[in-house]
């Protein structure tokens, strides 16, 4: 019953935009996006999320489509250390300490 | 940002024998945990959701028995792989959510039983 669906790798030259696509068509208003990363044998690390509109921190960019059915990922200049496996995940915002339940995620390699 | 510590980081146990992993959080305080298991090549897999003052909730299929978690500080959760085996070998994982879905996770514990 899988809520996401990524591809499931990508490659990315190095100093190149890193788009990462994820689709969530089932996703429900009170449903936020998150994106976690995982480098090789080592814990998950939080990168962003979005409800709607568009976010941008100091590591990635989030684009929400408007439907909300599907988002984009962007690092905007991929660099070796961005080798990891992307997940997408969708989770709701109601209140207490809500479980993030990992898929298979992107396995994104990043090309000299 | 928010960091949460976990060790050890490696551990070769012999059959039989149990393991104790520790989860902390280091600035912050921490009501709940979640306890991760990560076979080779797989995605997460949650385990059991970690309370402080009451007891862990396991996901299905899960050995409570097995698992055995300790919750007994704010900053605090442990988990312990009873008279472990070798398909018991995998990388754990504990979180802390810090936000309400947005969590931080410790460094992984990658247990070997030999």
């Amino acid at each position: 019953d899988a809520k996401t669906t990524q591809p499931p790798s990508m490659d990315c030259a190095e100093g190149r935009a890193a788009n990462l696509p994820c689709n969530h068509s089932t996703i429900s208003g009170n449903e936020y996006v998150y994106w976690y990363r995982q480098i090789h044998s080592q814990g998950p690390q939080y990168i962003i999320h979005g409800l709607k509109n568009n976010e941008t921190n100091e590591m990635a960019s989030l684009i929400i489509t408007e439907d909300r059915k599907s988002s984009t990922l962007i690092l905007p200049h991929a660099t070796l250390r961005d080798t990891a496996v992307y997940y997408c995940i969708v989770s709701p915002l109601s209140g207490g300490y809500q479980k993030v339940t990992f898929g298979i995620g992107t396995k994104l390699q990043v090309i000299p | 940002g928010a960091v949460v510590s976990q060790h050890p980081s490696r551990v070769i146990c012999k059959s039989g024998t149990s393991v104790k992993i520790e989860c902390r959080s280091l600035d912050f305080q921490a009501t709940t945990m979640f306890w991760y298991r990560q076979f080779p090549k797989q995605s997460l897999m949650l385990m059991a959701t970690s309370n402080e003052g009451s007891k862990a909730t396991y996901e299905q299929g899960v050995e409570k028995d097995k698992f055995l978690i300790n919750h007994a500080s704010l900053t605090l959760s442990t988990l312990t792989v009873t008279s472990a085996h070798p398909e018991d070998s995998s990388f754990y994982i504990c979180s802390a959510p810090v936000r309400s879905t947005e969590a931080f996770f410790g460094q992984g514990t990658r247990l070997t039983v030999v």
